[in-house]
């Protein structure tokens, strides 16, 4: 089956640790995304990468930072010097070619911070 | 104000009612327009993508783009209580250049179908 795959789906972890979120596609899509869901806030962009080896910040890439090294695959590194890390990490993907503008989610992990 | 205006409800209503969500925006710019589902805990999963105004229909679902009025429309005919999830509108301007489609979401309505 195609599709987008986020590991682990809950994560806990004391505040002061770096901790790397995993999102792997086998969709063939060039775009991925990582996304913040805050409750009643929607979805907030972290960062973005349209192609390998190249990535760019979104709205809120303060205390994240990301790798694109293959095509399947778009870590995200919650750091330390973010100061509100709980919250629930969507990674999306789109094709990236035509007028294919819709995005396609993983299930999400649950990142707890104490 | 919000690029993306979405009434975070929470609205409930019977089965086999018809259910209306709405988003209202400010750019101009928008030509693709996305309804996602969302069931708690889970990721959103997309539920109908349209191009600039007009109707699209699937199923129990309509999406209606109205440009004019900057203001996008979902229906859901003869709700079930498996409909009961957080609605996500998401919207996005033509990519191109150092453009990358991005999409501005809605903050979701959060509907609740009782038998």
């Amino acid at each position: 089956d195609g599709g987008i795959t986020q590991s682990p789906k809950y994560l806990f972890r004391k505040e002061g640790q770096n901790v790397t979120l995993s999102c792997e596609q086998n969709l063939n899509h060039d775009a991925m995304y990582w996304y913040r869901q805050d409750p009643g806030q929607g979805l907030r962009l972290i960062y973005y990468s349209q192609i390998v080896n190249d990535f760019q910040k979104g709205d809120i890439a303060e205390g994240y930072s990301v790798s694109r090294e293959k095509k399947e695959s778009f870590p995200l590194t919650v750091t330390s010097a973010q100061k509100n890390p709980t919250a629930f990490y969507l990674c999306a993907s789109r094709a990236g070619t035509g007028r294919s503008y819709e995005q396609y989610f993983g299930p999400g992990t649950r990142l707890t911070v104490t | 104000q919000k690029e993306v205006e979405q009434d975070p409800g929470p609205l409930s209503v019977p089965e086999g009612a018809i259910v209306s969500l709405n988003c209202t925006y400010s750019n101009s710019a928008f030509q693709y327009f996305m309804w996602y589902r969302q069931y708690s805990r889970k990721g959103p999963e997309l539920l109908m993508y349209t191009y600039s105004s007009g109707n699209k229909e699937d199923g129990r679902f309509t999406a209606q783009v109205d440009k004019s009025s900057k203001y996008i429309s979902l229906f859901i005919r003869d709700s079930q209580p498996s409909d009961s999830a957080t609605y996500l509108c998401a919207m996005s301007g033509r990519a191109g250049g150092t453009s990358y489609g991005k999409l501005t979401f809605g903050q979701g309505t959060i509907l609740t179908v009782h038998p």
